[in-house]
């Protein structure tokens, strides 16, 4: 079984709509949760990081931590084209030289116009 | 901002040639990763490096070796490439207190 566990995908999705994206892990050690944008033949880039649990929220995003579960998720409101891309889940039990990254497989989403 | 260039967008090597693939960042980062990306199976860490002329073995090393003589730069090296290489490589970098990885925009090599 893998550390984390990610559906690939593809999600497609009308302009609009409200997208969830989920991640569950087996690592009770984890603490530090991102989620990382990815768009087509660009590296990823950094979207959402929360520590421990609960819900953070930037604009049309919202990232979700259940600990007692292990699985975090990542919402997005009033999706548009421009959010088409891969999105990542990351986690790790520590910070700095202990904070080795363990990422989910990446879901990829299609939002059409 | 923080910036993590790689040396080429994309590259096409011949079976058994020795590939070299550079990473530079300009932020100060003590950390640096190498991945590679492969549709199905996410990615994978190669090496990382904590420090100058330090390197630690990720998920799959086997087949590359990495150097690290400047704090800035981070270089992943395919000693004799192998179709099984042909990939998305990644690299990444983050300061010491962080976990906060940031990624340069890869590059895709193809070996024939």
């Amino acid at each position: 079984q893998k550390e984390v566990e990610q559906d690939p995908g593809p999600l497609s999705v009308p302009e609009g709509a409200i997208v969830s994206l989920n991640c569950t892990y087996s690592n009770s050690a984890f603490q530090y949760f991102m989620w990382y944008r990815q768009y087509s033949r660009k590296g990823p880039e950094l979207l959402m990081y929360t520590y421990s649990s609960g819900n953070k929220e930037d604009g049309r995003f919202t990232a979700q931590v259940d600990k007692s579960s292990k699985y975090i998720s990542l919402f997005i409101r009033d999706s548009q084209p421009s959010d088409s891309a891969t999105y990542l889940c990351a986690m790790s039990a520590g910070s700095g030289n202990t904070g080795k990254l363990i990422f989910g497989q990446g879901t990829t989403l299609q939002v059409k116009p | 901002d923080v910036k993590v260039t790689q040396s080429s967008r994309y590259l096409v090597k011949r079976t058994g040639e020795k590939v070299f693939l550079e990473c530079v960042q300009d932020m100060d980062h003590e950390n640096m990763f190498w991945y590679r990306q492969d549709p199905g199976l996410g990615l994978r860490l190669i090496y990382f490096s904590y420090d100058v002329k330090m390197k630690e073995k990720g998920d799959i090393p086997e087949g590359y070796s990495v150097s690290r003589e400047k704090k800035e730069r981070f270089s992943l090296i395919l000693e004799s490439a192998s179709t099984n290489q042909t990939s998305m490589y990644l690299c990444a970098s983050t300061l010491t207190t962080s976990n906060t990885q940031y990624f340069g925009p890869g590059t895709r090599l193809l070996v024939l």
